[in-house]
C-alpha cells in the first residue's frame, strides 16, 4: 500500500494551526498512526488507530480519517512542534510510511 | 521504563551480513510483536521485519529472502541478521516494539545505530 503524505514540507509560525494529510492507495479502515521525528532522534508515536492520542502528547495533536484519507492537525503549532512527520499504515503487510512532511519555522 | 537497544558492528563489507541485537528492558519480551525499520536518505522510512515470541515472523518482500529475525527469551532479545548487503542497505536500523498486537503502532523505539555498508 503506498502512501501519499502532503505537503512534503510547509513553513509555519507560532500559533498557526497545521494540517498534513496522507492518502493510502488502498483502504486500511483505522490501522494508522502517525509519528513525529526531530533531527537525531528516533520518531515518536503521536497518533494511533486514526484518531487516538498517544499517552503523554499534547491535546494540541489531533488525528482523523479512515479508509484511504487521513489528517494530523496541530490546532496551535509550538516551538518544540517543528520537526518531521510520518504517517503509517498498519492495515495491512508489508507495513508502509508515508514519505514525511518536514515543518520549519516561517 | 521501557527501553530499547541496538547493538552490533557498524560497518559491514559488501556481499557479507549485517547483525544486529536489540536488547529490551522493562517489559517482557514475550508480551508484545516486535520489528525492525530502517531510515535511510534515499527511501525513508522502511519496515524490515517482524516476530512475536509464538514463532510468528514476516518480513518486507522488497527485501527478498536475505532477512532472518530472531528472538531469545532467556536473554530478552532479537536480533536481526540481513545477508548479501549492499551501499543501498546503509541506513538507521531501528528496533521497536508493537503497541499491542502485529497491527500495533510502534509505541517504543530504539535510539537507532547507523550501518554503513562499505569495503
Amino acid at each position: 500500500i503506498q502512501l501519499t503524505q502532503s505537503p512534503s514540507s510547509l513553513s509555519a509560525s507560532v500559533g498557526d494551526r497545521v494540517t498534513i494529510t496522507c492518502r493510502a492507495s488502498q483502504g486500511v479502515s483505522t490501522y494508522f498512526a502517525w509519528y513525529q521525528q526531530k533531527p537525531g532522534k528516533a520518531p515518536q508515536l503521536l497518533i494511533y488507530a486514526a484518531s487516538t492520542l498517544q499517552s503523554g502528547v499534547p491535546s494540541r495533536f489531533s488525528g482523523s480519517g479512515s479508509g484511504t484519507d487521513f489528517t494530523l492537525t496541530i490546532s496551535s503549532l509550538q516551538p518544540e512542534d517543528f520537526a518531521t512527520y510520518y504517517c503509517q499504515q498498519l492495515g495491512s503487510y508489508p507495513r508502509t510510511f508515508g514519505q514525511g512532511t518536514k515543518v520549519d519555522i516561517k | 521504563q521501557v527501553q530499547l537497544q541496538e547493538s552490533g558492528p557498524r560497518l559491514v563489507k559488501p556481499s557479507e551480513t549485517l547483525s544486529l541485537t536489540c536488547t529490551v528492558s522493562g517489559c517482557s519480551i514475550t508480551s508484545y510483536y516486535w520489528s525492525w525499520i530502517r531510515q535511510s536518505p534515499g527511501k525513508g522510512l522502511e519496515w524490515i521485519a517482524y516476530i512475536y515470541h509464538s514463532g510468528n515472523t514476516d518480513h518486507n518482500p522488497s527485501l527478498k529472502s536475505r532477512v532472518t529475525i530472531s528472538l531469545d527469551t532467556s536473554k530478552n532479545q532479537f536480533s536481526l541478521r540481513l545477508n548479501s548487503v549492499t551501499a543501498a542497505d546503509t541506513a538507521v536500523y531501528y528496533c521497536v516494539r508493537h503497541q499491542s498486537n502485529d497491527r500495533g503502532s510502534y509505541d517504543y523505539w530504539g535510539q537507532g545505530t547507523l550501518v554503513t555498508v562499505s569495503s
